[in-house]
Formats: C-alpha cells, sequence, structure tokens
C-alpha cells in the first residue's frame, strides 16, 4: 500500500534561514504523482507543485526547491531565505495512478514556524 | 486554473441533526471527487470516493450510513453528515481532479464543522 513519510513534525527556524523538509514515500505503481501542498492556519490547501515519476529533474521556483530522488524514494522540498509569511504546515501527498486509486494520500505534515 | 467551490466554509450545528456539505468544480466536468476528513493538528484522511453515477467507495472505517455522499452531477459532489455528534467535528474538504496527462488535483476551501 502507499504511504508517505514525514518525519519532521515541526520546524523553528529564523527568517532568512534556509529550511528543507523531507517527504520519504512507498509505492509499488511505477507510475504515480507527488505533490506538495502547503496550509496555512485558514486551513485551505494552497497547491506547490506536482512531480510526476517519470520526471526526476529537480525544480525550482523563486525561492522554493524541489529535490526528487527516485532511489531513495523521497521528494524533499527546500525554501531559501525563509520568510515569516512562510510559517504554514506543508503536507507532501502522492497518488498511485497506475491503480486507478486517484486520490491522494497525504504525509503527516510538517509544521513550519519561521521567526522574524 | 480549474477551481473547486467548497460550501459553507465554517457550519455550527446542534447535535443529532444533519449537515450538507457542497461541493462544486466550476470550470471542468468532474466524474470522480474525493472527501477528506482532517482533525486538529492532524493529517487529511480520505474519506470516500465520490463517482458520478454511481455509489460512492468508502473507505474502511468510515460509515457509509453516517455521511452520505451524492454526485448527481458531472461538477456537483455532496456530503450529509447525518445524526451529527461533537465527535464529527472536523475540517472536511473536498478534491476533484483532471483527467489526462497533466492532471492536477484541486481542492475546495474546506468546511469546518462544530457540532455542538
Amino acid at each position: 500500500a502507499q504511504k508517505v513519510t514525514q518525519a519532521q513534525t515541526e520546524i523553528s527556524v529564523v527568517e532568512k534561514e534556509d529550511v528543507t523538509l523531507d517527504c520519504v514515500y512507498e509505492t509499488r505503481d511505477t507510475t504515480y504523482y507527488l505533490f506538495w501542498y502547503k496550509q496555512p492556519p485558514s486551513g485551505e490547501l494552497v497547491f506547490l507543485i506536482r512531480r510526476n515519476s517519470f520526471d526526476e529533474q529537480n525544480e525550482i521556483s523563486g525561492r522554493y526547491s524541489w529535490n526528487f530522488q527516485k532511489s531513495t524514494s523521497s521528494f524533499n522540498f527546500t525554501i531559501t531565505a525563509s520568510q515569516v509569511v512562510d510559517s504554514a504546515v506543508y503536507f507532501c501527498a502522492l497518488s498511485e495512478e497506475g491503480t486507478g486509486r486517484r486520490a491522494l494520500t497525504f504525509g503527516s505534515g510538517t509544521r513550519l514556524q519561521v521567526q522574524p | 486554473g480549474a477551481v473547486v467551490s467548497q460550501h459553507p466554509s465554517r457550519v455550527i450545528c446542534k447535535s443529532g441533526t444533519s449537515v450538507k456539505i457542497e461541493c462544486r468544480s466550476l470550470d471542468f466536468q468532474a466524474t470522480t471527487m474525493f472527501w477528506y476528513r482532517q482533525f486538529p493538528k492532524q493529517s487529511l484522511m480520505l474519506m470516500a470516493t465520490s463517482n458520478e453515477g454511481s455509489k460512492a467507495t468508502y473507505e474502511q472505517g468510515v460509515e457509509k450510513d453516517k455521511f452520505l455522499i451524492n454526485h448527481a452531477s458531472l461538477t456537483l459532489s455532496t456530503l450529509t453528515v447525518t445524526s451529527a455528534h461533537p465527535e464529527d467535528s472536523s475540517f472536511y474538504i473536498c478534491s476533484a481532479r483532471t483527467t489526462g496527462g497533466n492532471t492536477e488535483a484541486f481542492f475546495g476551501q474546506g468546511t469546518r464543522l462544530t457540532v455542538v
């Protein structure tokens, strides 16, 4: 069965520090998607990135970057020069496409607190 | 991009009453929608998969007679929490996936249900 592990429950950094949020996944499917979402206190899920299992290219978007490594089943997320507005809960998620189960399986989330 | 609208965003109801939550895909047809539940400081857990024109598929441990799902059209799915109890108080969020090679997963704004 699919599983997503976010071992870091809570991280606290000082503004302008870089921070990496870890995500390790398990799946038997060869076709899958990985996602990252940000959840501010309001509760809405803010989409950050989607990556399919055939695309291992790393991606950078502004201060955000993602490192996808199939060899270690990891999809880590780095925020460079963190800001107070980055404070939120971040979820990594997986969907298995080959099985037809298109629902997302979420990790337990990492609460990031950026102190001014 | 595609948008999923969920209503209401917040509801307080008395124990024993029923509450209906609506989830609409605004600019795409969603044959499948998903309902998740999130308890405070926990992750999102899939409750059920809503299929247009057929019965919903419930995850293990979710009472189908308590959480009624109706997906009567390609743009609307509803979740009715029947005979609500305080332990049903939670954040409920729906999702819809677009189809095709560049599939996205869109989430509603969520509904915070409080049963008193």
